[in-house]
């Protein structure tokens, strides 16, 4: 069964970084464009940034551009979202989806890891 | 940047109801959209994905219809695990853009 599970979620003070992962199981995650996707607190979804299968194509929404960085490593089957610049509006859970090659949107998602950013 | 406006924004039915959701494109998407169920507590999970394929295991009383700017998912007899609220998002151009959503209550 395909699993993403994140990690790395926390309380952290505005302006301060933290680096999120997510850990891909039971299929094989160099084939695969991977995203992350937020949802604040009582609120909708929120796409953040996409990756394809080798690093080599990124996108970000623009509100992170600059702040936060989507990078991933096959040989240990990870994805990572290094947030730098934190701000309160960044408070959201966030979610590790997989994306299947050619379809462009998601199949699967993690169970997502909460980040707070609070002084 | 593509705007995705869903109605309602929640709606009452019964199970067994008959229900519709709309998504609309602020512009033409052909049909890269696809739509996610999100129970209370829970991550999402994947429905539909362009416009009207089901995903594995979702059950055949979701539906998914349109093309362009105008989009429909209809649950056709409405079961108690499908009280949830659901999202539509466009994958036609980047930013990836989702509606606001649309919660499913029971009446």
């Amino acid at each position: 069964e395909v699993q993403l599970v994140e990690s790395g979620g926390g309380l952290v003070q505005p302006g301060g970084s933290l680096r999120l992962s997510c850990a891909a199981s039971a299929f094989t995650f160099s084939s695969y464009w991977m995203s992350w996707v937020r949802q604040a607190p009582g609120k909708g979804l929120e796409w953040v940034a996409n990756i394809n299968e080798d690093g080599s194509q990124i996108y970000y929404v623009d509100s992170v551009k600059g702040r936060f960085t989507i990078s991933r490593d096959n040989a240990m089957n990870s994805l990572y979202l290094q947030m730098n610049s934190l701000r309160a509006e960044d408070t959201a859970f966030y979610y590790c989806a997989r994306m299947p090659y050619g379809s462009g949107t998601i199949d699967y998602w993690g169970q997502g890891t909460l980040v707070s950013v609070s002084s | 940047d593509i705007q995705v406006t869903q109605s309602p924004s929640s709606l009452s039915a019964s199970v067994g109801d008959r229900v519709t959701i709309t998504c609309r494109a602020s512009q033409g998407i052909a049909n890269f959209l696809a739509w996610f169920q999100q129970i209370p507590g829970k991550a999402p999970k994947s429905l539909i994905y362009a416009a009207s394929n089901l995903r594995g295991g979702v059950p055949s009383r979701f539906s998914g219809s349109g093309s362009g700017t105008d989009f429909t998912l209809t649950i056709s007899s409405l079961q108690p695990e499908d009280f949830a609220t659901y999202y539509c998002q466009q994958y036609y151009t980047y930013p990836r853009t989702f509606g606001q959503g649309t919660k499913v209550e029971v009446k």
